[in-house]
Protein backbone atom coordinates (compact mmCIF):
# COMPACT_ATOMS: atom_id res chain seq x y z
CA UNK A 1 0.00 0.00 0.00
CA UNK A 2 1.10 3.82 -0.48
CA UNK A 3 3.27 4.68 1.90
CA UNK A 4 3.46 8.48 3.86
CA UNK A 5 2.84 10.86 1.02
CA UNK A 6 4.25 14.77 1.78
CA UNK A 7 3.85 17.76 -0.54
CA UNK A 8 5.57 19.85 -1.37
CA UNK A 9 8.83 18.16 -2.04
CA UNK A 10 11.02 21.55 -1.94
CA UNK A 11 10.15 25.06 -1.74
CA UNK A 12 11.59 28.28 -1.23
CA UNK A 13 10.29 31.46 0.97
CA UNK A 14 11.03 34.58 2.14
CA UNK A 15 10.85 35.96 5.67
CA UNK A 16 7.89 36.92 6.87
CA UNK A 17 5.89 34.92 4.11
CA UNK A 18 3.49 31.62 5.24
CA UNK A 19 4.09 28.72 4.61
CA UNK A 20 1.17 25.38 4.79
CA UNK A 21 2.55 22.08 4.25
CA UNK A 22 0.79 18.85 3.02
CA UNK A 23 0.82 15.13 4.06
CA UNK A 24 -1.28 12.27 3.40
CA UNK A 25 -0.99 9.22 5.87
CA UNK A 26 -0.79 5.73 4.66
CA UNK A 27 -4.56 4.20 4.21
CA UNK A 28 -6.01 3.27 7.90
CA UNK A 29 -3.78 5.23 9.72
CA UNK A 30 -5.63 7.90 11.95
CA UNK A 31 -2.42 9.38 13.46
CA UNK A 32 -0.45 12.40 11.62
CA UNK A 33 2.62 13.62 14.01
CA UNK A 34 4.98 16.53 12.22
CA UNK A 35 8.94 16.44 12.77
CA UNK A 36 11.61 19.16 12.33
CA UNK A 37 14.81 18.20 11.46
CA UNK A 38 17.87 20.77 11.64
CA UNK A 39 21.60 19.98 11.38
CA UNK A 40 21.81 22.11 14.80
CA UNK A 41 18.84 20.41 17.14
CA UNK A 42 17.99 17.10 15.27
CA UNK A 43 14.62 15.69 15.07
CA UNK A 44 12.11 17.98 16.69
CA UNK A 45 8.50 17.06 17.29
CA UNK A 46 6.32 19.30 16.48
CA UNK A 47 2.42 17.36 16.83
CA UNK A 48 0.39 15.03 16.75
CA UNK A 49 -3.65 14.60 15.59
CA UNK A 50 -5.43 11.97 16.15
CA UNK A 51 -9.22 12.09 14.56
CA UNK A 52 -9.34 15.53 13.96
CA UNK A 53 -8.04 16.56 17.26
CA UNK A 54 -4.42 17.60 18.28
CA UNK A 55 -2.99 15.19 21.13
CA UNK A 56 0.00 16.43 21.50
CA UNK A 57 2.23 19.54 21.19
CA UNK A 58 6.05 19.68 21.20
CA UNK A 59 7.94 23.08 22.56
CA UNK A 60 7.46 25.11 19.31
CA UNK A 61 6.05 28.93 18.81
CA UNK A 62 2.55 29.81 18.17
CA UNK A 63 3.52 30.35 14.36
CA UNK A 64 3.60 26.93 14.17
CA UNK A 65 0.07 25.01 13.86
CA UNK A 66 -1.23 21.97 12.19
CA UNK A 67 -4.77 20.46 11.25
CA UNK A 68 -6.13 17.58 10.60
CA UNK A 69 -9.08 16.43 8.05
CA UNK A 70 -11.96 14.03 8.49
CA UNK A 71 -10.00 11.65 5.62
CA UNK A 72 -6.88 11.88 8.08
CA UNK A 73 -4.64 14.13 5.74
CA UNK A 74 -3.09 16.97 7.55
CA UNK A 75 -1.87 20.37 7.06
CA UNK A 76 0.84 21.89 9.31
CA UNK A 77 1.57 26.10 8.96
CA UNK A 78 4.62 28.23 9.20
CA UNK A 79 3.25 32.56 9.42
CA UNK A 80 5.84 34.84 9.59
CA UNK A 81 8.31 33.04 8.53
CA UNK A 82 12.21 33.35 10.27
CA UNK A 83 15.44 32.42 8.65
CA UNK A 84 15.63 29.34 11.94
CA UNK A 85 12.34 28.02 10.25
CA UNK A 86 14.75 26.68 7.13
CA UNK A 87 14.22 22.63 7.74
CA UNK A 88 13.55 19.59 6.75
CA UNK A 89 9.77 18.98 7.68
CA UNK A 90 8.27 15.11 8.44
CA UNK A 91 5.45 14.03 8.93
CA UNK A 92 4.68 10.42 10.55
CA UNK A 93 1.77 8.36 10.65
CA UNK A 94 0.24 5.45 12.47
CA UNK A 95 -3.02 3.80 13.66
CA UNK A 96 -2.44 5.54 16.71
CA UNK A 97 -3.83 2.84 19.06
CA UNK A 98 -0.87 1.21 19.04
CA UNK A 99 0.74 0.45 22.26
CA UNK A 100 4.59 0.62 20.75
CA UNK A 101 4.71 4.43 19.54
CA UNK A 102 6.45 2.59 15.95
CA UNK A 103 5.49 5.66 13.08
CA UNK A 104 5.69 5.60 9.58
CA UNK A 105 7.78 8.55 7.67
CA UNK A 106 7.03 10.35 4.52
CA UNK A 107 9.99 11.73 2.29
CA UNK A 108 9.90 15.18 4.15
CA UNK A 109 9.31 18.94 2.68
CA UNK A 110 12.46 20.67 2.59
CA UNK A 111 11.63 24.45 3.86
CA UNK A 112 13.95 27.32 2.42
CA UNK A 113 13.65 31.05 4.09
CA UNK A 114 15.87 33.36 2.93
CA UNK B 1 11.97 14.31 30.59
CA UNK B 2 13.40 11.64 28.23
CA UNK B 3 16.50 11.77 25.88
CA UNK B 4 18.40 9.81 23.90
CA UNK B 5 22.19 9.70 23.37
CA UNK B 6 24.13 7.83 20.71
CA UNK B 7 27.70 8.31 19.18
CA UNK B 8 27.66 11.43 16.82
CA UNK B 9 30.33 10.14 13.96
CA UNK B 10 30.93 10.36 11.31
CA UNK B 11 31.54 6.33 11.40
CA UNK B 12 33.81 5.52 8.75
CA UNK B 13 34.34 1.82 7.64
CA UNK B 14 35.52 -0.58 5.25
CA UNK B 15 33.18 -2.74 3.80
CA UNK B 16 32.98 -6.23 6.04
CA UNK B 17 34.03 -4.35 8.59
CA UNK B 18 32.10 -4.81 12.31
CA UNK B 19 29.50 -1.89 12.85
CA UNK B 20 28.65 -0.88 16.42
CA UNK B 21 26.69 2.89 16.68
CA UNK B 22 25.90 3.15 20.81
CA UNK B 23 22.82 4.35 22.07
CA UNK B 24 21.46 5.20 25.66
CA UNK B 25 18.38 6.70 26.76
CA UNK B 26 16.73 8.23 29.94
CA UNK B 27 13.06 7.43 30.48
CA UNK B 28 10.72 7.64 33.16
CA UNK B 29 8.49 5.39 32.09
CA UNK B 30 8.61 1.87 29.91
CA UNK B 31 9.63 3.09 26.58
CA UNK B 32 9.83 1.33 22.95
CA UNK B 33 13.01 1.26 21.28
CA UNK B 34 13.55 2.01 17.53
CA UNK B 35 16.68 2.60 14.96
CA UNK B 36 15.59 4.66 11.81
CA UNK B 37 18.02 4.92 8.87
CA UNK B 38 18.08 7.55 6.74
CA UNK B 39 19.70 7.58 3.45
CA UNK B 40 20.41 10.80 1.30
CA UNK B 41 17.36 12.80 0.59
CA UNK B 42 15.36 10.53 1.77
CA UNK B 43 12.61 10.25 5.53
CA UNK B 44 13.33 8.04 8.04
CA UNK B 45 12.75 4.15 7.73
CA UNK B 46 12.12 2.05 10.46
CA UNK B 47 15.04 -0.21 10.64
CA UNK B 48 14.23 -2.07 14.00
CA UNK B 49 12.13 -1.96 17.04
CA UNK B 50 12.48 -3.67 20.61
CA UNK B 51 9.19 -2.85 22.96
CA UNK B 52 10.56 -4.56 26.15
CA UNK B 53 13.74 -5.46 28.27
CA UNK B 54 15.82 -8.18 26.73
CA UNK B 55 13.89 -8.22 23.55
CA UNK B 56 16.38 -8.02 20.57
CA UNK B 57 14.80 -6.49 16.88
CA UNK B 58 16.80 -7.34 13.75
CA UNK B 59 16.43 -6.58 10.50
CA UNK B 60 19.01 -6.47 7.40
CA UNK B 61 21.66 -8.19 9.16
CA UNK B 62 21.19 -5.64 11.83
CA UNK B 63 20.69 -6.29 15.38
CA UNK B 64 19.99 -4.68 19.01
CA UNK B 65 19.24 -5.59 22.35
CA UNK B 66 16.87 -3.60 25.00
CA UNK B 67 19.17 -3.52 28.03
CA UNK B 68 16.50 -2.12 30.59
CA UNK B 69 20.03 -2.44 33.34
CA UNK B 70 22.19 -0.13 31.39
CA UNK B 71 19.73 1.79 29.76
CA UNK B 72 21.36 0.91 26.53
CA UNK B 73 20.48 -0.09 22.67
CA UNK B 74 23.19 -0.37 20.64
CA UNK B 75 22.62 -1.21 17.05
CA UNK B 76 25.46 -3.78 15.20
CA UNK B 77 25.96 -5.32 12.38
CA UNK B 78 28.65 -7.88 11.49
CA UNK B 79 29.76 -7.16 8.11
CA UNK B 80 28.78 -3.93 6.59
CA UNK B 81 28.50 -3.14 3.07
CA UNK B 82 28.66 0.47 1.26
CA UNK B 83 24.78 0.24 0.27
CA UNK B 84 24.78 0.56 4.45
CA UNK B 85 25.86 4.14 4.26
CA UNK B 86 23.63 5.84 5.93
CA UNK B 87 22.46 8.11 8.72
CA UNK B 88 21.29 6.29 11.89
CA UNK B 89 19.30 7.70 14.50
CA UNK B 90 18.42 5.94 18.18
CA UNK B 91 14.74 6.85 19.37
CA UNK B 92 12.86 6.21 22.22
CA UNK B 93 8.53 6.30 21.86
CA UNK B 94 7.31 7.05 25.28
CA UNK B 95 3.30 7.45 25.80
CA UNK B 96 2.29 10.99 26.95
CA UNK B 97 -0.87 12.35 28.24
CA UNK B 98 -3.82 10.19 29.13
CA UNK B 99 -4.93 10.75 25.13
CA UNK B 100 -3.04 7.76 24.32
CA UNK B 101 -0.59 10.15 22.52
CA UNK B 102 2.81 8.82 21.33
CA UNK B 103 5.92 11.10 20.84
CA UNK B 104 9.45 9.99 19.51
CA UNK B 105 12.95 11.20 20.91
CA UNK B 106 15.25 10.78 18.75
CA UNK B 107 19.29 10.87 19.56
CA UNK B 108 21.35 13.15 17.10
CA UNK B 109 22.24 10.78 14.23
CA UNK B 110 25.22 8.92 13.51
CA UNK B 111 26.68 9.24 9.96
CA UNK B 112 27.73 5.96 8.59
CA UNK B 113 29.72 5.82 5.87
CA UNK B 114 30.96 2.69 4.17
CA UNK B 115 34.13 2.25 1.65
CA UNK B 116 34.54 -0.42 -0.61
Amino acid sequence: KAGVTQTPRYLIKTRGQQVTLSCSPISGHRSVSWYQQTPGQGLQFLFEYFSETQRNKGNFPGRFSGRQFSNSRSEMNVSTLELGDSALYLCASSTGQTNTGELFFGEGSRLTVL
Amino acid sequence: GDSVTQMEGPVTLSEEAFLTINCTYTATGYPSLFWYVQYPGEGLQLLLKATKADDKGSNKGFEATYRKETTSFHLEKGSVQVSDSAVYFCALSDLYSGAGSYQLTFGKGTKLSVIP
